[in-house]
């Protein structure tokens, strides 16, 4: 059974802080990763999509970086804000469209 | 105009009931899937469809069946509903094979 695994499980910062996550997966494993936001009682919504070793993306104060070699992806929020709060979920993508979720990481910024 | 919709958003009904979920999607994507948001909210793939035809079919009972009658549709239907199937149900589409996934408002199913 593949496994996603992403930390921290929650996290609760400041407005202002910067933060960052982290996503874990087996790099041989490997057609896409992707990034998804998800506020409660709405859909998730993609962020980033990344294929390739060293990607880097970035939209607004949130950016992402990927290690296939290694199997990992972090998404770094800059000067986090409450509008941030959310479950943010990575998902790999394994072939035929299928992508496996991790359970997410739930932050919650304070004003 | 909302781009993947779902209908209903919810559902309560019976042990033992057929029920129906809808999903449409106005973007002009070629895959469609179905996700279940299980207990411990992970989300997981049930179902995807690829201009009509099943691509993945998860380990999932056979009382759920999906139906595409179009690619701008894809339907799960479920029979002899059980108290495990209660979830939420996400209605998702794609373009590519790599591409974001869109997704639907989601559909609450209580089984009592």
């Amino acid at each position: 059974i593949l496994n996603v695994e992403q930390s921290p499980q929650s996290l609760h910062v400041q407005e202002g802080d910067s933060t960052n996550f982290t996503c874990s997966f087996p790099s041989s494993n490997f057609y896409a990763l992707h990034w998804y936001r998800w506020e409660t009682a709405k859909s998730p919504e993609a962020l980033f999509v990344m294929t390739l070793n060293g990607d880097e993306k970035k939209k607004g104060r949130i950016s992402a970086t990927l290690n296939t070699k290694e199997g990992y992806s972090y998404l770094y929020i800059k000067g986090s804000q409450p509008e941030d709060s959310a479950t943010y979920l990575c998902a790999l993508n394994t072939g035929f469209q299928k992508l496996v979720f991790g359970t997410g990481t739930r932050l919650l910024v304070s004003p | 105009d909302t781009a993947v919709s779902q209908t209903p958003k919810y559902l309560v009904t019976q042990m033992g009931n057929d029920k129906s979920i809808k999903c449409e999607q106005n973007l002009g994507h070629d895959t469609m899937y179905w996700y279940k948001q299980d207990s411990k909210k992970f989300l997981k793939i049930m179902f995807s469809y690829n201009n009509k035809e099943l691509i993945i079919n998860e380990t999932v009972p056979n009382r759920f069946s999906p139906k595409s009658p179009d690619k701008a549709h894809l339907n799960l239907h479920i029979n002899s509903l059980e108290l495990g199937d209660s979830a939420v149900y996400f209605c998702a589409s794609s373009q590519l094979n790599t591409a974001e996934q869109f997704f639907g408002p989601g559909t609450r199913l209580t089984v009592l």
